[in-house]
């Protein structure tokens, strides 16, 4: 049973433009959520995440938002560059089950010029 | 710092053989964690270690598959007999703090 979901399998959006890619949920013990980037034939690489504690968390051009009422978070990117293409997963985790990450299927972003 | 190491990096058996794979996590991360990631699909956990002991491997199919931390340090996951449906990356991941896990490369396993 998937309990996170990417319903987007792929995104395009031009430079400069804003890129929001969603995500829901439907475990409520989840307290932890981070977005990976993967580049073909890389393994994934951190690059934002939130507590459960709050509601948005900034790191330069990515912001990720949590709604926890609607169980969805999302991650703006903004401005969007062509190097930003990439599969982006979401995933999250619970305290009570150790912390090891639940993954969605990811969406792929294309970033064009 | 150096990453996550796993070997090898490409892997193609027939059905029914049987494969091992390798991992080095970064020096210090007590938890070390299995996923599989199929093509189109999201990484999997297989197994998660604390040290050396198990923290959860509800999802490792106990059949054919086995994995091992000796020492705490690097770990092997083992596949016997493989099967066409295990086709797939095989990420190894590791961690010092909650959540942020750090991923090698991948082994990418083709079973023909």
């Amino acid at each position: 049973d998937q309990q996170v979901k990417q319903n987007s399998p792929s995104l395009s959006v031009q430079e400069g433009r804003i890129s929001i890619l969603n995500c829901d949920y439907t475990n409520s013990m989840f307290d932890y959520f981070l977005w990976y980037k993967k580049y073909p034939a890389e393994g994934p690489t951190f690059l934002i995440s939130i507590s459960s504690i709050k509601d948005k968390n900034e790191d330069g051009r990515f912001t990720v938002f949590l709604n926890k009422s609607a169980k969805h978070l999302s991650l703006h990117i903004v401005p969007s560059q062509p190097g930003d293409s990439a599969v982006y997963f979401c995933a999250a985790s619970a305290r009570n089950s150790g912390y090891a990450l639940n993954f969605g299927k990811g969406t792929s972003l294309l970033v064009t010029p | 710092e150096a990453g996550v190491a796993q070997s090898p990096r490409y892997k193609i058996i027939e059905k029914r053989q049987s494969v091992a794979f390798w991992c080095n996590p970064i020096s210090g991360h007590a938890t070390l964690y299995w996923y599989q990631q199929i093509l189109g699909q999201g990484p999997k956990l297989l197994i998660q270690f604390q040290n050396n002991g198990v923290v959860d491997d509800s999802q490792l199919p106990k059949d054919r598959f086995s994995a091992e931390r000796l020492k705490g340090v690097d770990s092997t996951l083992k596949i016997q007999p493989a099967k066409l449906e295990d086709s797939a990356v095989y990420l190894c991941a590791s961690s010092l703090e909650v959540g942020e896990l750090f991923f090698g490369e991948g082994s990418r396993l083709t079973v023909l």
